[in-house]
C-alpha cells in the first residue's frame, strides 16, 4: 500500500457545485496533515492544515479520520479559480518532519 | 512573507554536463528540501538538510548530490546530467519541528 494515496481524478464539476476529495495514509503514527494546492506549472502552496477536530476556512473544510486513516477536503460553491491539483501531505511517522506527498487530485471547475 | 527563490526558471543542459541548481530562503528556516516532480509520479524527495553542512538522502538520491554551506542556501548538483534527469525541480524550506513547507517557483531542467 502506498504511503499516501489520492484519486488522481480529474473531478469535473460545474461552478457552484460541492466537491470532496479523500486521501488515505498508511502510517497510523502520522501526526501532521496538510492540503496543498498546485496550479498548472506552478509550485505547490499550502492551502490548509488538517486538525483532529476538523477545520474550516471559508468554502473549504478539512477533516481527519484517524480510525480509517484518511483526510478529506470539501469545497463548497466551487469557483472557476478553484481549478487546480490538490495535494495531500502527511508526515512520514510520529514526530518526523519529513513530509510524504500524495500524487494529487485534479479538479476542473467549468462554467 | 516567506520567500524561497531558485536560481533559474528554465535550464537546458547537455548530457554529461555538471549542473548546479541553487535555492535561497529568507525565513531562517532550519530545514531545506529538494524534490523533482514528473507527470504521474508526483513529488519525489531527492535530498534534505536539517542544518548547515548536514544532509540526508531522500527517496531518489542516485545521480544527485547537495551542498549546504549557509543556512539560507541549499544547492542541488547533478554531477553528470543524463536525459532521465529532465524534470521540474522544486526546492522547499520549513521551520524546525513542522512539515509545513514553502516552495520555490521551480526549475524546469531539460537535458538533451
Amino acid at each position: 500500500r502506498k504511503e499516501v494515496e489520492q484519486d488522481p481524478g480529474p473531478f469535473n464539476v460545474p461552478e457552484g457545485a460541492t466537491v470532496a476529495f479523500n486521501c488515505t495514509y498508511s502510517n497510523s503514527a502520522s501526526q501532521s496533515f496538510f492540503w496543498y494546492r498546485q496550479d498548472c506549472r506552478k509550485e505547490p502552496k499550502l492551502l490548509m492544515s488538517v486538525y483532529s477536530s476538523g477545520n474550516e476556512d471559508g468554502r473549504f473544510t478539512a477533516q481527519l479520520n484517524r480510525a480509517s486513516q484518511y483526510i478529506s477536503l470539501l469545497i463548497r460553491d466551487s469557483k472557476l479559480s478553484d481549478s487546480a491539483t490538490y495535494l495531500c501531505v502527511v508526515n512520514k511517522a510520529g514526530g518526523s518532519y519529513i513530509p510524504t506527498f500524495g500524487r494529487g487530485t485534479s479538479l476542473i471547475v467549468h462554467p | 512573507d516567506v520567500k524561497v527563490t531558485q536560481s533559474s526558471r528554465y535550464l537546458v543542459k547537455r548530457t554529461g554536463e555538471k549542473v548546479f541548481l541553487e535555492c535561497v530562503q529568507d525565513m531562517d528556516h532550519e530545514n531545506m528540501f529538494w524534490y523533482r516532480q514528473d507527470p504521474g509520479l508526483g513529488l519525489r524527495l531527492i535530498y534534505f538538510s536539517y542544518d548547515v553542512k548536514m544532509k540526508e538522502k531522500g527517496d531518489i538520491p542516485e545521480g544527485y548530490s547537495v551542498s549546504r554551506e549557509k543556512k539560507e542556501r541549499f544547492s542541488l548538483i547533478l554531477e553528470s546530467a543524463s536525459t532521465n534527469q529532465t524534470s521540474m525541480y522544486l526546492c522547499a524550506s520549513s521551520a524546525s519541528g513542522t512539515i509545513e513547507q514553502y516552495f520555490g517557483p521551480g526549475t524546469r531542467l531539460t537535458v538533451t
